[in-house]
């Protein structure tokens, strides 16, 4: 059962455009949320993350949007850039414990074309 | 800033014999680091919760007795894959929360790549 899904596999993005990557969750409990960034064999690197008290956190370039009642979230990222092009995961937690566990998403691999 | 290094990178191994990687945590105590394993084109699937000083906790459907984890220090935690087997290729990452950082904010290591003939 995939409590986080990204439904789109892929994404391919002018430079200089915006990208929108979107992640569904389906636990009520999930209150706070990150995305995360991975290149090939490499792990993931912390993007941006926000809690379930807010519907938007910005970060230079980086904005992400929570939609509670839909359960939905979503990176933007403007302009988009060629070293922007990777992975990126959505994660979801049921708290912020230090011992609470992160459930990733599939993740979308955005490629931005120059 | 926190860095998790994870050693080896990329281990071959034949059938049966066991592997064991090592997640440490360079310039910050860990007493929680997770294990987490991806497949090809899939996502990072949590395996295990490892506690420093204790029994580390299972996900639904990980083999304890065959993933062993041991976390004897503050800044050390191991994943032996024990009698491994083809299907036990994998990526596997381990992860820590860096202190300070806010909630939830895992730094993982680059992962080690295993493949087993």
């Amino acid at each position: 059962d995939q409590q986080v899904k990204q439904n789109s596999p892929s994404l391919s993005v002018q430079e200089g455009r915006i990208s929108i990557l979107n992640c569904d969750y389906t636990n009520s409990m999930f209150d706070y949320f990150l995305w995360y960034k991975k290149y090939p064999a490499e792990g993931p690197t912390f993007l941006i993350s926000i809690s379930s008290i807010k519907d938007k956190n910005e970060d230079g370039r980086f904005t992400v949007f929570l939609n509670k009642s839909a359960k939905h979230l979503s990176l933007h990222i403007v302009p988009s850039q060629p070293g922007d092009s990777a992975v990126y995961f959505c994660a979801a937690s049921p708290g912020r414990g230090a011992t609470n566990k992160l459930i990733f998403g599939t993740g979308t691999l955005l490629a931005v074309q120059p | 800033g926190a860095v998790v290094s994870q050693h080896p990178s990329w281990v071959i191994c034949k059938s049966g014999t066991s592997v064991k990687i090592e997640c440490r945590s360079l310039d910050f105590q860990a007493t929680t680091m997770f294990w987490y394993r991806q497949f090809p084109k899939q996502s990072l699937m949590l395996m295990a919760t490892s506690n420093e000083g204790s029994k580390a906790t299972y996900e639904q459907g990980v083999e304890k007795d065959k993933f062993l984890i041991n976390h004897a220090s503050l800044t050390l935690s191991t994943l032996t894959v024990t009698s491994a087997h083809p299907e036990d290729s994998s990526f596997y990452i381990c992860s820590a929360r860096r202190p300070r950082s806010g909630a939830n904010v895992l730094t993982f290591g680059a992962g080690s790549r295993l493949t087993v003939l």
